[in-house]
């Protein structure tokens, strides 16, 4: 099916454990982002990438992990998980970017890290 | 850089009244701003947005949104409220050239029956 859809929805892990969160499109956007949802500070931007191999930081970059060999894939990984990582991982996709504004979001991966 | 404010982070009204969800922005070049709404369990999904043109922009579900320069405000509003509408709304800035979004906090809103 079209969209943009992320795994888990859910996980638990352990401090120190490494996670991988997957986010994959179909719509074949230049632009995907990972963004954490907490409350009282909203959505906060971990790392966004323009194209293939391209990546940037975000406001919360410090932890976290990217890469996108490909256009429709764009995993997010948390190298040691820390009990401050425990949020709502949301990933999004757009043509381009802040520039229409215009994001395509997944469902969420609620992580809790113990 | 650029920020947005959203004033309270919970909003409750009684169905069939008047929403009125607040955001001001703060930006040195002409603002993109944007409405995002997430219901529960899922996603954000774009609700209305203002590039340039006209400052009324009119969204989905019977929402829409002013642009004020003068007080740097893009609140978001609906004559009546339906229960449908209880969910978290979020304010977003960006600009020309900008590839990122900024969002604001979040207000969640209550439908009273």
């Amino acid at each position: 099916d079209a969209g943009i859809t992320q795994s888990p929805r859910y996980k638990i892990t352990e401090t120190g454990r490494q996670v991988t969160l997957m986010c994959h499109q179909t719509w074949s956007h230049s632009y995907m982002f990972w963004y954490r949802q907490d409350l009282g500070h909203g959505l906060r931007l971990i790392y966004y990438s323009a194209a293939a191999d391209i990546t940037d930081k975000g406001e919360v970059p410090d932890g976290y992990v990217v890469s996108r060999s490909k256009t429709e894939n764009f995993p997010l990984t948390l190298e040691s998980a820390t009990r401050s990582q425990t949020s709502v991982y949301f990933c999004a996709s757009g043509l381009a970017g802040g520039q229409t504004g215009e994001l395509f979001f997944g469902e969420g991966s609620r992580l809790t890290v113990l | 850089a650029q920020s947005v404010t959203q004033l309270g982070s919970h909003l409750s009204v009684s169905e069939g009244a008047l929403v009125l969800l607040r955001c001001n922005y703060s930006s040195s070049v002409p603002p993109y701003l944007f409405w995002y709404v997430q219901y529960p369990n899922q996603g954000l999904q774009l609700l209305l947005k203002y590039t340039t043109g006209a400052t009324l922009v009119k969204g989905i579900n019977g929402f829409e949104a002013e642009f004020k320069k003068s007080e740097t405000s893009f609140h978001l509003t609906k004559p009546s409220a339906h229960m449908s509408d209880a969910a978290e709304y979020f304010c977003a800035v960006s600009n020309f050239g900008n590839e990122k979004l900024t969002f604001g906090t979040g207000t969640r809103l209550t439908i009273i029956p």
